[in-house]
């Protein structure tokens, strides 16, 4: 079974500044297969970037993924107020199919 | 524009069973999409409990694979979720979402959550 693990589990951060969020697997991972997702309370979570790097569609350029084996980044190069949220990291593997899910980045306004 | 709406009962006796739908509207349910139910508990995480395609393929979590059936009705472009003998560690916002058609494997559209607490 393939573990994401997400760090920092929180990140306190200001205005305009620059975040970087990891996700890392257990074991290799396909970057097509790894997708990032935008949370917040109340809402359902929010396609951010698949395949590793692709921003879906209406996703601001502040917004980069980025992978390195099995070491995958989330880039936010200018942080707005509307980005402050929980991030999730997803993969997919196929033998048996089967997503999982990092547990989160808390992405807080300092 | 895809959208997606869960129903169902917001409370369910431990050792019962628990039944949502997704209602699909903007998409024949037809095609190569499969449709997903992914679970949150309150504070937590994002957990995959499952998924149907169109033509009522399915693949389940192994970690709920005893517990869990989905069923798909394009006649009523909606499909649905059973988990049975369920306690209190089910308690959660239930999501049901598309898989994009891709073979990319990540999720498009999402319902916006029900949650389910089982409690007595």
């Amino acid at each position: 079974e393939i573990v994401l693990t997400q760090s920092p589990g929180t990140l306190s951060l200001s205005p305009g500044e620059r975040a970087s969020l990891s996700c890392r697997a257990s074991q290799s991972v396909s970057a097509t297969y790894l997708a990032w997702y935008q949370q917040k309370p109340g809402q359902a979570p929010r396609l951010l970037i698949y395949s590793a790097s692709r921003r879906a569609t209406g996703i601001p350029d502040r917004f980069r993924g980025s992978a390195s084996g099995t070491d995958f980044t989330l880039t936010i190069s200018r942080l707005e107020p509307e980005d402050f949220a929980v991030y999730f990291c997803q993969q997919y593997g196929s033998s048996p199919p089967v997503y999982t899910f990092g547990q989160g980045t808390k992405l807080e306004m300092k | 524009q895809v959208q997606l709406q869960e129903s169902g009962p917001g409370l369910v006796k431990p050792s019962g069973t628990l039944s949502l739908t997704c209602a699909v509207s903007g998409d024949s349910m037809s095609g190569s999409h499969w449709w997903t139910w992914v679970r949150q508990p309150p504070g937590k995480g994002l957990e995959w409990i499952g998924e149907i395609s169109h033509s009522g393929t399915t693949n389940y979590n192994p970690s709920l694979w005893s517990r869990v059936t989905m069923s798909v009705d394009k006649s009523k472009n909606h499909f649905s979720l059973r988990l049975t003998s369920v306690t209190a560690a089910d308690t959660a916002v239930y999501f049901c979402a598309r898989d994009s058609g891709t073979y990319l494997y990540y999720f498009d559209y999402w319902g916006q959550g029900t949650l389910v607490t089982v409690s007595s």
